[in-house]
């Protein structure tokens, strides 16, 4: 069966230092891979998304990258931390693109 | 511009009642729907689905409902139990695969 992994759980970090998030598939190959952001009590913001190796796609302009090195590995990461990136960042997966997604567990982020 | 609108932020219900989760949406290429659940601090988990070609999908306690003329979706779960009591998604997908959620519902089930 399919599994989906993110670490941290939580990160306090402060602003201006860097940030790397990382998310893991297992159980697939060539998996859809999708960064969300959940400000609190508002929807999940698509923010990237991937179909394959190096390919990302950028949905909402911002202090944000991704990346994805290798298949089943998709990193969100930032330079420089601003206080408003402060939020509860997913990850996602799906087999094909107009598939059903399946999320991870999620990291709280908060940046002080 | 939100195109998925959830315009009721809570619910609350008696346990064994009837929970009625509504989603309303703008855009008409929206051709697949989806209701996710949501604990606090963890990542949503995928209820149920429904293509645009039907008007009803059931799967044991929930049911979605599709109205597309009033481009409407709901979801009912019968009967209710404390469990259940979690933010819901409604998400809407185009040909172009990508995932619009709604605002999110708060249903609370009271014991």
């Amino acid at each position: 069966s399919q599994t989906i992994h993110q670490w941290p759980a939580t990160l306090v970090q402060p602003v201006g230092s860097p940030l790397s998030l990382e998310c893991t598939v297992e159980g697939t190959s060539n998996p859809n891979l999708y960064w969300y952001r959940q400000a609190a009590g508002r929807g999940l913001q698509l923010l990237f998304y991937s179909v394959g190796i190096g390919q990302i796609s950028s949905e909402v302009p911002q202090n944000l990258s991704a990346s994805r090195p290798q298949d089943r590995q998709f990193i969100l990461s930032s330079k420089k931390l601003l206080l408003s990136d402060s939020s509860f960042y997913l990850c996602a997966w799906s087999v094909l693109a107009r598939d059903t997604q399946y999320f991870g567990p999620g990291t709280r982020l908060t940046v002080l | 511009d939100q195109q998925v609108k959830q315009n009721s932020p809570s619910l609350s219900v008696q346990e064994g009642r009837i929970s009625i989760l509504n989603c309303d949406y703008t855009n008409s290429m929206f051709d697949y729907f989806l209701w996710y659940k949501k604990y606090p601090a963890e990542g949503p988990t995928f209820l149920i689905s429904i293509s645009s070609i039907k008007d009803k999908n059931e799967d044991g306690r929930f049911t979605v409902f599709l109205n597309k003329s009033a481009k409407h979706l709901s979801l009912h779960i019968v009967p209710s139990q404390p469990g259940d009591s979690a933010v819901y998604f409604c998400a809407a997908s185009d040909n172009t695969g990508k995932l619009i959620f709604g605002q999110g519902t708060t249903l609370q089930v009271k014991p």
